[in-house]
């Protein structure tokens, strides 16, 4: 079966602390991958995405992810978190024929001062 | 620019009673998709609508049932709410066209949902 999972379920980092949220994804073909992330009380939000071509891809807010194909992962990184980024981030994967999203069951971000 | 548009926001239910969720989008988007999401597992998917007139079962779709009224308007419904149904609801939209390079949902801000 298809599925993303998300090892850690709750990360705490220091604020300019370099920060890496781990996801895998199980599928027969090569997915397409997303991040997003959740504030508290809102709807989530799209921080980057992967379709094809150059593996490590730039999104919003500073953030980017790595596509590696023999791990089957697309780890989320920043160099220097900021205490607005505490969040929920939730990785995501998308067949080409299905064309609707699995979840992972998201990481909780804590940012110490 | 209102995007997605939920209600209600918040919703109590007695066992067994029914209720509809509204959700509408005002960005033409052709897919709409409705979620719940549950401590510890994520958004599931309960049921998407890939085109106007078009309705498919996602992972969770027992015990709900959906209308895809118009391209704006995705409406959830609980026929005979259960405790287990106690979620927060999410509905989403995307273009949902041709390629998948465009693909980006656009949430709605959630609707909390007690059954007692």
């Amino acid at each position: 079966a298809q599925s993303v999972t998300q090892p850690d379920i709750h990360i705490t980092v220091s604020e300019g602390a370099s920060l890496e949220l781990r996801c895998n994804y199980s599928y027969g073909a090569t997915p397409y991958l997303f991040w997003y992330v959740q504030s508290p009380g809102q709807g989530l939000q799209l921080l980057l995405k992967y379709f094809s071509g150059d593996t490590l891809v730039q999104g919003i807010k500073g953030f980017e992810a790595e596509f590696k194909r023999s791990q089957s992962s697309f780890n989320l990184r920043k160099p220097s978190v900021h205490w607005s980024d505490a969040a929920e981030y939730f990785c995501a994967a998308m067949d080409g024929g299905r064309r609707a999203l699995t979840f992972g069951s998201g990481t909780r971000l804590q940012v110490q001062p | 620019n209102a995007g997605v548009t939920q209600t209600p926001k918040f919703q109590v239910l007695k066992t067994g009673q029914s209720m509809t969720l509204q959700c509408a989008q005002d960005m033409n988007h052709n897919s709409m998709y409705w979620y719940r999401q549950d401590p510890g597992m994520g958004l599931r998917l309960i049921y998407y609508s890939a085109s106007e007139g078009t309705t498919d079962k996602g992972e969770v779709p027992n015990g709900y049932n959906v209308s895809r009224l118009n391209k704006r308007e995705f409406s959830l419904r609980l026929e005979s709410a259960a405790p287990s149904q106690t979620s927060v609801y999410f509905c989403a939209s995307s273009e949902g066209v041709g390629q998948p390079v465009r693909e980006k949902l656009f949430f709605g801000s959630g609707t909390q949902l007690s059954v007692l």
